[in-house]
C-alpha cells in the first residue's frame, strides 16, 4: 500500500492568513493526489484533485502543488469557514490511501 | 444533482455481519465507481472497496476476505456486506461517488459523498 504523510497534524492560524499542509507518498502516485476539506459531523468535501486542479465550486485561495512525492494545499486569505481538517488522498493505486488528517484551528 | 444515502443498523453484534445499503439519487451512472469508505479515530479515513455497474469490484486488501459488495442498476443502489464484525470495525461508514475508470486506472477522487451512518459493534 502507498502511505501517505500527512503534516502537521494540526495547525493554529489566523483569517486573512496564509496556510501550507503538506502529505508525501511513500512512492510514486503520477500525481494523482486530492485533497479534501472535513467540518464536525459532515463527509469530506473534494477540494482539489489531480494535485492542482479545483473541484468545481471552490475557491480560488485554495491551491495545490507538488514536488517529488511531497504534494502541498495552500490557502491563501483564510476565510472563517475555511476551519477544518484537511486530508489527502492518492488514486493512482489500488487500495486508495488517505493521510492522517491536518486540523486547522483558529 | 446525484446525492447518495446511507441506510443500515447502527449498532451491529461481534462476529456478526454488517449490511449497508447506498440509495443513489438519479440513476448508477456507468462513467463512475460506487464506493464506502469508512472513518475511525483509530484509523481515520479508510478505504472499503468500490464496484461498477458492470460487476467488477476492487476491495481493500485489508478487508478482501471479509467484504463483498453489490449493485442494483435497477433499484439504483448498491450495497456492502462485511462479516465477523468486531469492535474495531466501529466507525462511521460513507459511501461516495468513485472518479475512477474501468479497471485499476488512477482515479481523480470522490466527488460525491453520503452523510455517512455512524455503526457501533457491542454486545
Amino acid at each position: 500500500d502507498i502511505q501517505m504523510t500527512q503534516s502537521p497534524s494540526s495547525l493554529s492560524a489566523s483569517v486573512g492568513d496564509r496556510v501550507t499542509i503538506t502529505c508525501r507518498a511513500s512512492q510514486s502516485v503520477d500525481d494523482y493526489l486530492n485533497w479534501y476539506q472535513q467540518k464536525p459531523g459532515m463527509a469530506p468535501k473534494l477540494l482539489i484533485y489531480e494535485t492542482s486542479t479545483l473541484h468545481s465550486g471552490v475557491p480560488s485561495r485554495f491551491s495545490g502543488s507538488a514536488s517529488g512525492t511531497n504534494y502541498t494545499l495552500t490557502i491563501t486569505g483564510l476565510r472563517p469557514e475555511d476551519f477544518a481538517t484537511y486530508f489527502c488522498q492518492q488514486t493512482s493505486n489500488v487500495p486508495r490511501t488517505f493521510g492522517r488528517g491536518t486540523k486547522l484551528e483558529i | 444533482q446525484v446525492t447518495l444515502q446511507e441506510s443500515g443498523p447502527g449498532l451491529v453484534r461481534p462476529s456478526e455481519t454488517l449490511s449497508l445499503t447506498c440509495a443513489v439519487s438519479g440513476a448508477l451512472d456507468s462513467t463512475y465507481h460506487w464506493g464506502w469508505v469508512r472513518q475511525s479515530a483509530g484509523k481515520g479515513l479508510e478505504w472499503i472497496g468500490r464496484i461498477h455497474v458492470s460487476g467488477h469490484s476492487a476491495l481493500n486488501p485489508s478487508l478482501k476476505s471479509r467484504v463483498a459488495m453489490s449493485i442494483d442498476v435497477s433499484r439504483n443502489q448498491f450495497s456492502l456486506r462485511m462479516n465477523s464484525m468486531t469492535a474495531a470495525d466501529s466507525a462511521v461508514y460513507y459511501c461516495a461517488r468513485d472518479r475512477s475508470p474501468l479497471g485499476f486506472g488512477a482515479g481523480t477522487g470522490f466527488d460525491i459523498w453520503g452523510q455517512g451512518t455512524t455503526v457501533v459493534v457491542s454486545s
